[in-house]
């Protein structure tokens, strides 16, 4: 299952809020789709799985939505260490797959 | 906490072990996955063994090249890459679970060149 995000970069500035798309080449089962957040010199960090679920410790303002082909991670009030680049996996279908990544910037 | 050690510039055709440590929780209890990022390009699911090392799956990429294995004992978990070529220079890492992973490590850069 080929994952694709958009956008690839998104310009925004803290306290607004953020939509990021994930969409699947073929529906993903069982709502098995997970988000992570990147930074450079960090542990990847578990997001969302399940869709929906948010992973311990994970703020609310944090969410996940989305079943079959579009999945969308919101991000409201973004803070600053929200900026990084956030990657969704597909894990209903082997072999598991990533998007390529969107990156939320600073505007 | 995962730590991933190992990496390091090799030539094409050689081989390279990866070691993963684990503390902070009851590994044996855990599945583990080796994930690459290639730079430039996204995530990509390497392998995966269950609690035992006794079930492992591998993607189409690397199946045949690369195993995986574990040592319960000492919290230590392994991939094993042979015939690396210039396509397999990414950062790599390993990650709690199968599926989603919950827990990652920092990576270590592999760098394939002659």
């Amino acid at each position: 299952i080929l994952l694709t995000q958009s956008p690839d970069t998104l310009s925004l500035s803290p306290g607004e809020s953020a939509t990021l798309s994930c969409r699947a080449s073929h529906i993903v089962p069982a709502l098995s789709l997970a988000w992570y957040q990147r930074k450079p010199g960090q542990a990847v960090r578990l997001l969302i799985f399940n869709s929906s679920k948010r992973a311990t410790g994970v703020p609310d303002r944090f969410s996940g939505s989305g079943s079959g082909t579009d999945f969308t991670l919101t991000i409201s009030r973004l803070e600053p260490e929200d900026f990084a680049v956030y990657s969704c996996q597909q894990y209903g279908n082997k072999p598991w797959t990533f998007g390529q990544g969107t990156k939320l910037e600073f505007k | 906490q995962l730590v991933e050690s190992g990496g390091g510039l090799v030539k094409p055709g050689r081989s390279l072990t990866l070691s993963c440590a684990a503390s902070g929780f009851r590994f044996s209890d855990f599945y583990m996955t080796w994930i690459r990022h290639v730079p430039g390009k996204g995530l990509e699911w390497l392998s995966y063994s269950d609690t035992t090392g006794d079930y492992t799956d591998y993607a189409d990429s690397v199946r045949g090249r690369f195993t995986v294995s574990r040592d319960n004992n000492d919290n230590l978990f392994y991939l094993q890459m042979h015939s690396l070529g210039v396509d397999d220079t990414a950062i790599y890492y390993c990650a709690r679970r199968h599926g989603f992973s919950d827990l990652w490590g920092q990576g270590t850069l592999v760098t394939v060149s002659s």
